[in-house]
């Protein structure tokens, strides 16, 4: 797996987007990148991945560098429910889904 | 709405006993996960099935059973034999026709000892 870098943690106020930053400097050409977070006391969900292209859906939106050293998760309108551990993973063809592993994350937390 | 249902979410274990958890996925995935999640620690695999009735052992199988008869079901059951059963545990599913599908779960059951 190619390594992440998250920083341990960040604020955002209610209402205005949240920018969470990850690097991968050593991703590999067919490794995409996946967002997931996970909310105290619940399994961890889902957000997006992308492979170089900037992706979009109903939760989030993707920012891949043109290099793909690094990456960006952006929360349009973050709110209280937001507040959770984010974690940026890469993975590739040959990556296992059963060792999956997280990392440290960011903690996210937003307040009013 | 499609997703993964874990059932019950609190369980408490007496000595001695053996406890199923229950997930359900009516995403239509073929493969099903299960991992534990302790404080402070990563995911660590139990079990994986990648079809109906076929599953594999993962890194920490021992003192746990599974039974895949459905497509939307893999119950894990918590033998006696399992000594250290309080943790969290995390059901998973994903489709398998491509590499990049990403992995979906449920939202845990939490399992004590009494």
């Amino acid at each position: 797996d190619a390594k992440t870098t998250q920083p341990p943690s960040m604020d955002c106020a209610e209402g205005r987007a949240a920018n969470l930053p990850c690097n991968h400097s050593t991703i590999s050409g067919n490794e995409y990148v996946y967002w997931y977070r996970q909310i105290h006391s619940q399994g961890p969900q889902y957000i997006i991945h992308g492979l170089k292209n900037n992706e979009t859906n109903e939760m989030a939106s993707l920012i891949i560098t043109e290099d793909r050293k690094s990456s960006t998760l952006i929360l349009p309108h973050a709110t209280l429910r937001d507040t959770a551990v984010y974690y940026c993973i890469v993975r590739g063809p040959t990556d296992s889904w059963g060792k999956l592993q997280f990392g440290a994350g960011t903690q996210v937390v937003v307040t009013p | 709405d499609g997703g993964i249902t874990q059932s019950p979410k609190y369980l408490f274990r007496k000595e001695g006993q053996n406890v199923t958890l229950s997930c359900e996925q009516n995403l239509n995935h073929d493969a099903m996960y299960w991992y534990r999640q302790d404080p402070g620690q990563g995911l660590r695999l139990i079990y994986y099935s990648q079809i109906v009735n076929d599953f594999q052992k993962g890194d920490i199988a021992e003192g746990y059973s599974v039974s895949r008869e459905k497509k939307e079901s893999f119950p894990l059951t918590v033998t006696s034999a399992q000594k250290n059963p309080t943790a969290f545990y995390l059901c998973a599913s994903r489709e398998t026709g491509k590499y990049n599908q990403p992995q979906h779960f449920g939202d845990g059951t939490r399992l004590s000892i009494l």
